[in-house]
């Protein structure tokens, strides 16, 4: 069976600090992989897609960047995390197929301070 | 575009009593929708899908919703309220784009059960 793995659960930095969380998924092959951020009372933003290998699209300009070196593995990165990146980012796939729901991993509490 | 409106940010029922959290959206094209719950501090479980085919739609959890295509809404329904309901539910919907299905979530509605 298919799973996801998002780490950190909870990760603190401070403003200026870099950033990165990684997200896998196990269990299937050639998966897209999303990187959603939730704020309070705002619902999930899309923040970044990939299809595949090193195939990013980014959905909202912002001080974050993604990228993904394998087929298997996503990255959410910043080098410079600012007081506004702060929230809880969730990482989702969902199989290259038509009419597949997304799955979500645990999540990333992160805090700037 | 699509967008998704979720009226109420917070519901609360009795236990036992019906649930209903109400979902309407708007897309360009025939959509694909979807109600997701969240746990504190956990990720989005997937409660119930509908694509295409019957316009209701049975999930996990003793949880349905209809499609009602007229009315462009989405409605979740449980006939009757556990206290483990007690979560926060978004609703999403999708314009199919074949190998890339992006979602678009409500605001989600905070459900709270009384004891």
């Amino acid at each position: 069976s298919q799973t996801i793995h998002q780490w950190p659960a909870t990760l603190v930095q401070p403003v200026g600090s870099p950033l990165s969380l990684e997200c896998t998924v196990e269990g299937t092959s050639n998966p897209n992989l999303y990187w959603y951020r939730q704020a309070a009372g705002r619902g999930l933003q899309l923040l970044f897609y990939s299809v595949g290998i090193g195939q990013i699209s980014s959905e909202v300009p912002q001080n974050l960047s993604a990228s993904r070196p394998q087929d298997w593995q996503f990255i959410l990165s910043s080098k410079k995390l600012l007081l506004s990146d702060s929230g809880f980012y969730l990482c989702a796939w969902t199989e290259e197929l038509l009419n597949q729901p997304q799955h979500f991993g645990d999540g990333t509490r992160l805090s700037i301070l | 575009a699509q967008s998704v409106t979720q009226l109420g940010s917070h519901v609360s029922v009795s236990e036992g009593a019906l649930v209903l959290l109400r979902c309407n959206y708007s897309s360009s094209v025939p959509p694909y929708l979807f109600w997701y719950v969240q746990y504190p501090n956990q990720g989005l479980q997937l409660l119930l899908k509908y694509t295409t085919g019957a316009t209701l739609v049975k999930g996990i959890n003793g949880f349905e919703a209809e499609f009602k295509k007229s009315e462009t809404s989405f409605h979740l329904t449980k006939p009757s309220a556990h206290m483990s309901d007690a979560a926060e539910y978004f609703c999403a919907v999708s314009e199919p784009h074949f190998g890339n299905e992006k979602l678009t979530f409500g605001t989600g509605t905070r459900l709270t059960i009384i004891p």
